[in-house]
């Protein structure tokens, strides 16, 4: 199993472009989670999805799209770049059967620098 | 709304010696709470969880925590720190969708 793979894994962009981060897992998971990291801010939850076809917003969505057209992809999209989206993105996935008690399982994340 | 608060931002420990990493939770039912290590360029691997069975929690690499509910605390500690324990460790509260971290702790580990 590969678990939780990510793609791109490094991407500079200029102001105002756009682009997909592709996220997949393997484990038949049904909750998929896109996160942000900061330096000294920990990981914050951009947008989440708990089933095929459905996604919320997590703590800090703006600037960003997310779909879910098959239950192993989650595709995080940002529309049009902003150097304050210079970040290092995870993507993790978990199994809806034990609730709170059930482990996330992380990719390797994406370096993503906006100039 | 549950959250958690790392105590230090920063620790430094020689080598051999004990590693405490503190850990306060806000929770208004019983927690889920995790504890990630994230090594230099690296993805965050699970070292424990506490999930209501026991309130001493035994990870991986020596690590272990402790869920006191009168403190509201998760410490982490490991006896004998060793070069490779030096990463970033977050302590993570659940609920049943969504993951909340806390800032982290960076540990330096000196020869």
């Amino acid at each position: 199993n590969a678990g939780v793979t990510q793609t791109p894994k490094f991407r500079v962009l200029k102001t105002g472009q756009s682009m997909t981060l592709l996220c997949a897992q393997d484990m038949n998971h049904e909750y998929m989670y896109w996160y942000r990291q900061d330096p000294g801010m920990g990981l914050r939850l951009i947008h989440y999805s708990v089933g095929e076809g459905t996604t919320a917003k997590g703590e800090v969505p703006d600037g960003y799209n997310v779909s879910r057209l098959k239950k192993q992809n989650f595709l995080l999209g940002l529309e049009s770049a902003a150097p304050s989206q210079t970040s290092v993105y995870f993507c993790a996935s978990k199994s809806r059967f034990s609730g709170r008690t059930d482990t996330q399982y992380f990719g390797p994340g994406t370096r993503l620098t906006v100039l | 709304a549950q959250s958690v608060t790392q105590l230090d931002s920063h620790v430094s420990v020689s080598e051999g010696t004990p590693v405490l990493l503190r850990c306060n939770y806000s929770s208004s039912y019983s927690p889920s709470l995790f504890w990630y290590v994230q090594h230099p360029n690296k993805g965050l691997q699970l070292l424990l969880k506490y999930t209501s069975a026991a309130t001493l929690v035994k990870g991986i690499n020596g690590f272990e925590a402790e869920f006191k509910k009168s403190e509201t605390s998760f410490h982490l500690t490991k006896p004998s720190a060793h070069m490779s324990d030096a990463a970033e460790y977050f302590c993570v509260v659940s609920d049943t969708y969504k993951l909340s971290f806390g800032a982290g702790t960076t540990v330096t580990v000196r020869a």
